[in-house]
């Protein structure tokens, strides 16, 4: 398999400007998760999905952040408008797990490392 | 809240001793306990996991954790450091409820002199 992938890896933007990052999940993982890593405040969960749907985006920072998941193998995070403090490396996880049996570990993308002037 | 302690934001080991980071946990059952371990430029990748199984769980890399449920701590040791260890490391706690959001520590940057 090849893991999960991110595009683009680096995204150098100017302030105001829409940032779309990009995620596939591992085929077959039924959980996505959002991180946000920064030196400042480390690794910060910003949504997951199970199933596609959003379950808990209560680490979303504003209205200019939002994240959907259409289907089971894409999802994206966009920021519009973009500012400075948005500069942060985004990861991307997926994880595989039942109802009855959550299984927890996750699985990381190698990151986008975002860059706001 | 469910919280993960590291203690020790910065550890540093000559190549060939021993390696201990520590983590304390939170959660009041017994919970799912993870060490990832991250490298410069690079995604989280599992280096191990608890889940109420052995007390003592053997990762990758030589790297093994355990679990002390009177002390709530998942410390994360190596009898001898290698320089390709130097990484960041985190721990984590898996929810205590529905919720399937790992909690993460706030790392523990590993250097390792030669």
């Amino acid at each position: 398999d090849a893991g999960v992938i991110q595009s683009p890896r680096h995204e150098v933007t100017e302030m105001g400007q829409e940032v779309t990052l990009r995620c596939k999940p591992i085929s077959g993982h039924n959980s996505l998760f959002w991180y946000r890593q920064t030196m400042m405040r480390g690794l910060e969960l910003l949504i997951y999905f199970n199933n596609n749907v959003p379950i808990d985006d209560s680490g979303m920072p504003e209205d200019r952040f939002s994240a959907k998941m259409p289907n089971a193998s894409f999802s994206t995070l966009k920021i519009q408008p973009s500012e400075p403090r948005d500069s942060a490396v985004y990861f991307c996880a997926s994880s595989l797990g039942a109802r009855d049996r959550p299984n927890y570990e996750q699985y990381f993308g190698p990151g986008t490392r975002l860059t706001v002037t | 809240a469910q919280s993960v302690t590291q203690l020790g934001s910065h550890v540093s080991v000559s190549e060939g001793a021993l390696v201990l980071l520590r983590c304390n946990y939170s959660s009041s059952v017994p919970p799912y306990l993870f060490w990832y371990v991250q490298y410069p430029n690079q995604g989280l990748q599992l280096l191990l996991k608890y889940t109420s199984a052995a007390t003592l769980v053997k990762g990758i890399n030589g790297f093994e954790a355990e679990f002390k449920k009177s002390e709530t701590s998942f410390h994360l040791t190596k009898p001898s450091a290698h320089m390709s260890d130097a990484a960041e490391y985190f721990c984590a706690e898996a929810p205590d409820t529905g919720r399937r959001a790992l909690t993460f520590g706030s790392g523990t940057r590993l250097q390792v002199q030669p």
